[in-house]
């Protein structure tokens, strides 16, 4: 079956501790998004990826990080220096990035719960 | 309008009702605006992309319409279902940075429809 998966789909971690969120897409997507949502708010964007090896902040990149190596994966990395890190994390992909016609299709997403 | 906003932010219908629903966006530089539905512990599902002034999609009971001019779309789903029951999204494509020639989705919060059997 095609689609997107993120691991894990609850994650804690201690304050002051980077994590990693997974992102893996067999759809043969060229772009890739990460998004946050939190309580009474739109999914905000934090990074995306048009094409492997390049990468593009997103509105509220502060405290993240990506890599983009292999056209499949997008992980995120949550740092210490994210001020509110805890809230929901979805991953998306789409046939290519850039035309504003493109559908997203959507992981199940990742809960982080830093205590 | 700045961003895109979505009326109401929750919604309760009875099964067999009618009923719609409101996403406002910035009418300038308008590019296109996308509808998803996410269902709990599910991930968000495309509906509908829409591109041109007086555009209306349908897909099944539920149909679509938009306004770029006055900037809104609205929602519709004709006899509500249970199954039907989901948090609506609207999302605004914007240019990710002027002249980037690169698109971001911007979206509103969502109007959360319950449908009571």
């Amino acid at each position: 079956d095609g689609g997107i998966t993120q691991s894990p789909k609850y994650l804690f971690r201690k304050e002051g501790q980077n994590v990693t969120l997974s992102c893996e897409q067999n759809l043969n997507h060229d772009a890739m998004y990460w998004y946050r949502q939190d309580p009474g708010q739109g999914l905000r964007l934090i990074y995306y990826s048009q094409i492997v090896n390049d990468f593009q902040k997103g509105d509220i990149a502060e405290g993240y990080s990506v890599s983009r190596e292999k056209k499949e994966s997008f992980p995120l990395t949550v740092t210490s220096a994210q001020k509110n890190p805890t809230a929901f994390y979805l991953c998306a992909s789409s046939i290519i990035g850039g035309r504003n016609t493109d559908t997203q299709y959507f992981g199940p997403g990742t809960r982080l719960t830093v205590l | 309008i700045l961003n895109v906003e979505q009326s109401p932010q929750s919604l309760h219908v009875q099964e067999g009702d009618s009923t719609n629903f409101t996403c406002s966006f910035p009418s300038s530089n308008f590019y296109a605006l996308h509808w998803y539905r996410w269902e709990t512990a599910k991930s968000p599902e495309a509906l509908f992309v829409m591109t041109l002034n007086g555009d209306e999609k349908k897909k099944g009971r539920i149909s679509a319409t938009l306004n770029t001019k006055e900037g809104y779309s609205y929602l519709y789903i004709k006899g509500s279902q249970p199954e039907d029951s989901a948090t609506y999204l609207c999302a605004f494509i914007k240019e990710a940075y002027s002249g980037a020639g690169s698109y971001q989705l911007t979206f509103g919060k969502g109007t959360k429809l319950s449908v009571i059997p």
